[in-house]
């Protein structure tokens, strides 16, 4: 089992859809969980952190279940400019490095 | 620009020769990462610094891989004898602390290795 898996994209959408994405990891000592967006050709950058509660940043939900060891990331209202690729990432455990996943692209279409 | 800045941004080179990428992180950032990436994958790990200490490596990173951050500011990453393989972007990060929490990793603009 990888350990960070994403769903395989693309998804292709229109304005104004609700998109969710998920993520499965697989050591369950890991602590923190971010999920990071990235650009064509570009670096990675943090969208958000996600907490145990859920978290919530404008159109922007992330959850994270330690149970199933899942996380999710819900984009409400989609715009152009979500066009990107979403990465999870997990950090690993004990160790201080960040896991990615794959990413799964976005392509949000007017 | 206090932001991780990466040097060279793209380097062509022949195969068997040696390649080396510099990375600035933010000032003050005690941890420093590697990472490389290839088409349609996400970021792989490499290695990370906390300060001039390298903490981990990946088995990723073979003998030919070599990472430095000497006094615990810039580190080196070195690519010797490149193979076509090794044709990626290798990205750069830094945090202060160990990324977790409320800590964010920035990374640099990458720099792109095309091995020919």
């Amino acid at each position: 089992r990888k350990e960070v898996e994403q769903d395989p994209g693309p998804f292709n959408v229109p304005e104004g859809a609700t998109v969710a994405f998920n993520c499965t990891y697989s050591n369950s000592a890991s602590q923190s969980f971010f999920w990071y967006r990235q650009d064509c050709r570009k670096e990675p950058k943090l969208l958000m952190s996600v907490y145990s509660s859920g978290n919530e940043d404008g159109r922007f939900t992330a959850q994270l279940n330690r149970a199933s060891q899942y996380i999710s990331l819900l984009i409400r209202d989609s715009k152009l400019s979500d066009s990107a690729t979403y990465l999870c990432v997990v950090n690993g455990g004990s160790q201080g490095n960040l896991i990615f996943g794959k990413g799964t692209k976005l392509s949000v279409k007017p | 620009d206090t932001g991780v800045s990466q040097d060279p941004r793209h380097k062509i080179t022949k195969r068997g020769q040696n390649v080396t990428f510099r990375c600035d992180p933010i000032s003050e950032h005690n941890r420093l990462y590697w990472y490389r990436q290839t088409l349609g994958q996400g970021p792989e790990f490499l290695t990370y610094f906390q300060n001039e200490a390298q903490l981990e490596k990946s088995r990723l990173l073979s003998d030919r891989f070599s990472a430095e951050r000497p006094k615990g500011s810039f580190s080196t990453l070195e690519i010797q004898r490149t193979e076509q393989g090794d044709s990626a972007m290798y990205l750069c990060a830094s945090s202060l602390g160990d990324g977790g929490g409320g800590s964010t990793i920035y990374f640099g603009e990458g720099s792109w290795l095309t091995v020919v």
